[in-house]
């Protein structure tokens, strides 16, 4: 099993523009999440999804849209891109009887 | 909405020697405390968790003691190796249910350098 992969890995982009980040998980879990991870702040929510098709907002959801159209995946898109966005990304699951939630390795973006 | 709090935010040590790590929380309403590990250019990953039915926990050469009353836990790490050395995040939560949805608060981390 993979767990819980993302990509890019990297990306640098430019005020403005956008993009989209992709989280895929194999385990079967209901649960999926999105943090953005800045130093001295620890991880914060951005969205999260609890099943195919549902998406809700986290504690920093805005510039920011998700969409879970498959269980396995779970998709962040940023529509316009701000240097404020600059920020490691993770993506989480879990399943709907354990807390326990399993990240990916994270995508490090910067918004110049 | 929940907040979490964590020190110190750097900590260094001698191999062998102890660590401790304390957070608190506001949120009465919250029973699940994990804590995460992240080691460098990767993801957190959970290390150890305490539900607030219990007062401590042990795995080896980690513990969780959590004080429902005073609204802390905190982490402790005997015996420590230089690859214990990494950024260590605490976190609560609503244990899975209802509308919790395992949603987590996360300390702001504390890096744990471990001298050999």
């Amino acid at each position: 099993n993979a767990g819980v992969t993302q990509t890019p890995k990297f990306r640098v982009l430019k005020t403005g523009q956008s993009m989209t980040l992709l989280c895929a998980q194999d385990m079967n879990h209901e649960y999926m999440y999105w943090y953005r991870q800045d130093p001295g702040m620890g991880l914060r929510l951005i969205h999260y999804s609890v099943g195919e098709g549902t998406t809700a907002k986290g504690e920093v959801p805005d510039g920011y849209n998700v969409s879970r159209l498959k269980k396995q995946n779970f998709l962040l898109g940023l529509e316009s891109a701000a240097p404020s966005q600059t920020s490691v990304y993770f993506c989480a699951s879990s399943s709907l009887r354990r807390n326990e939630q399993f990240f990916g390795p994270g995508t490090r973006l910067t918004v110049l | 909405g929940e907040n979490v709090e964590q020190h110190p935010s750097t900590l260094s040590v001698q191999e062998g020697d102890s660590a401790v790590i304390k957070c608190t929380y506001s949120d009465s309403a919250s029973n699940y405390f994990p804590w995460y590990k992240q080691e460098l250019g990767k993801g957190p990953q959970l290390i150890i968790d305490i539900r607030s039915n219990v007062g401590e926990k042990k795995d080896q050469r980690i513990a969780v003691t959590l004080n429902k009353t005073a609204k802390h836990f905190s982490l402790h790490i005997t015996e420590t190796q230089p690859e214990d050395s990494a950024v260590y995040f605490c976190a609560a939560s609503l244990r899975m249910g209802g509308t919790s949805y395992g949603k987590l608060t996360f300390g702001q981390g504390t890096i744990l350098t471990v001298h050999p």
